[in-house]
């Protein structure tokens, strides 16, 4: 059974600032790494998946950067805006017992203050 | 082009009653996926259909979950004799194939509580 750690759990960042959230997982057996963005009462949105070691995305403002080595993921948030407001998911894919399941970390829930 | 939807969004049961929540996925997406999120926590895996097949049912907490897709389209859970601990936000995602690669698109969630 996979474990996923996200933190911070919480962070309030002033309008304009820039942050990061980290993602843990176990580096054996390593498919992907997907990023999600999901906003109170809508759909959880994918920003990235993630495959190779040393793979760096980016999508406007949010980049994500990954080391499958030794079990991270980093996701930045450059100049935050309060519609960046959200509860930022991570989750690493798994081979089960018949299918490719996303294992998911609680969150890191972000509030912007203009 | 029109996402996953899935009815209701929000649902209200008496302990031991039956629902059943339904997902409309993207069409043409073979692969679809249901998650149960617990209040603080991340969702966890219930199941997964390739097609009307399911493949994985690995996640069901117990025997009073059941899904199906019959059509290979539309996919509908159903719990029995609710308890309370199956409240939770129920969600479900679609993917054109399964794979390393493939984005997971998810729909906004059933909210279960159970009274």
């Amino acid at each position: 059974i996979l474990n996923v750690e996200q933190s911070p759990q919480s962070l309030h960042v002033q309008e304009g600032d820039s942050t990061n959230f980290t993602c843990s997982f176990p580096s054996s057996n390593f498919y992907a790494l997907h990023w999600y963005r999901w906003e109170t009462a809508k759909s959880p949105e994918a920003l990235f998946v993630m495959t190779l070691n040393g793979d760096e995305k980016k999508k406007g403002r949010i980049s994500a950067t990954l080391n499958t080595k030794e079990g991270y993921s980093y996701l930045y948030i450059k100049g935050s805006q309060p519609e960046d407001s959200a509860t930022y998911l991570c989750a690493s894919l798994y081979s089960g017992a018949g299918s490719y399941q996303l294992t998911f970390g609680k969150g890191t829930k972000l509030s912007v203050i203009p | 082009g029109a996402g996953v939807s899935q009815s209701p969004r929000y649902k209200v049961a008496k302990r031991g009653q039956d629902v059943a929540l339904r997902c409309d996925p993207i069409s043409g997406h073979v692969s679809l996926f249901w998650y149960q999120q617990a209040l603080g926590q991340g969702p966890e895996f219930l199941t997964y259909f390739q097609n009307e097949a399911q493949l994985d049912k690995s996640g069901l907490p117990s025997d009073r979950f059941f899904a199906e897709r019959p059509e290979g389209s539309v996919s509908t859970l159903k719990i029995q004799r609710t308890q309370q601990e199956d409240s939770a936000v129920y969600l479900c995602a679609s993917s054109i194939r399964q794979g390393e690669v493939y984005e997971q698109y998810f729909g906004p969630g059933t909210r279960l509580t159970v009274t």
